[in-house]
């Protein structure tokens, strides 16, 4: 048990789609962070949320948005996807700076 | 701009090798280091983290690592490999109280039996 639940596991979207990603985390953390894995590489930070705001951005345009709620809880959004969005997206929860817990992460196909 | 550079992408041993991985980052402030691990199939986990006090820190499934701040290293070692260590190795690093990691690439380790 990771602690931190992402939603879903796997999912194929098409070219030009949107795409929504949920992530719940430990509990008693109270900060979100999401990063992008592609195959044989090192996870890429797209950004983080605490106290229900964008903290950090990576470099990612603006197609990748976010959001906290009051729960601590995450979403993130992909608008017009591309063949290249296709990776494993991972969402990491933390109190503070001093460690992170991952979730088992969301698949996207784009297709 | 922060960067970790581990120095072995792709390592190859035979059980009950010993296991030196290497990570360097760039940063000349307060960091707090952490080594993950991702088995096939599985989502990352952590191995151990350093964030002050002793530079050797001893994390799970006998791995340890060694902060030399000279030398901006947090190198990863095992004594003695198994099979079951097969899996990427992260090196990941955040400066202070910045809450943001920043990662290097990996490093793929093969344990033969």
């Amino acid at each position: 048990d990771a602690g931190v639940t992402q939603s879903p596991t796997h999912l194929i979207k098409t070219r030009g789609q949107q795409v929504t990603l949920r992530c719940s985390p430990k509990s008693g953390h109270d900060t979100v962070s999401w990063y992008q894995q592609a195959l044989g590489q090192g996870p890429q930070f797209i950004f983080q949320y605490y106290e229900e705001e964008e903290r950090q951005r990576g470099n990612f345009p603006d197609r990748f948005s976010g959001h906290q709620f009051p729960n601590y809880s995450s979403e993130l959004n992909v608008n017009a996807l591309l063949l290249g969005d296709s990776a494993l997206y991972l969402c990491a929860s933390s109190l503070g700076a001093t460690g992170y817990t991952f979730g088992s992460g969301t698949r996207l196909t784009v297709v | 701009a922060q960067s970790v550079s581990q120095h072995n992408h792709h390592v190859i041993l035979s059980e009950a090798a010993s296991l030196e991985l290497g990570c360097n980052y760039s940063y000349g402030g307060t960091v707090n280091l952490f080594w993950y691990v991702q088995y096939p199939g599985q989502h990352l986990q952590l191995l151990l983290k350093y964030l002050s006090g002793d530079p050797l820190v001893k994390g799970i499934k006998g791995f340890e690592a060694e902060f030399i701040k000279s030398k901006f290293s947090f190198n990863l070692r095992k004594p003695s490999v198994q099979w079951s260590d097969t899996a990427e190795y992260f090196c990941a690093v955040n400066a202070g109280n910045n809450r943001k990691l920043i990662w290097g690439l990996g490093t793929s380790l093969a344990v033969n039996p």
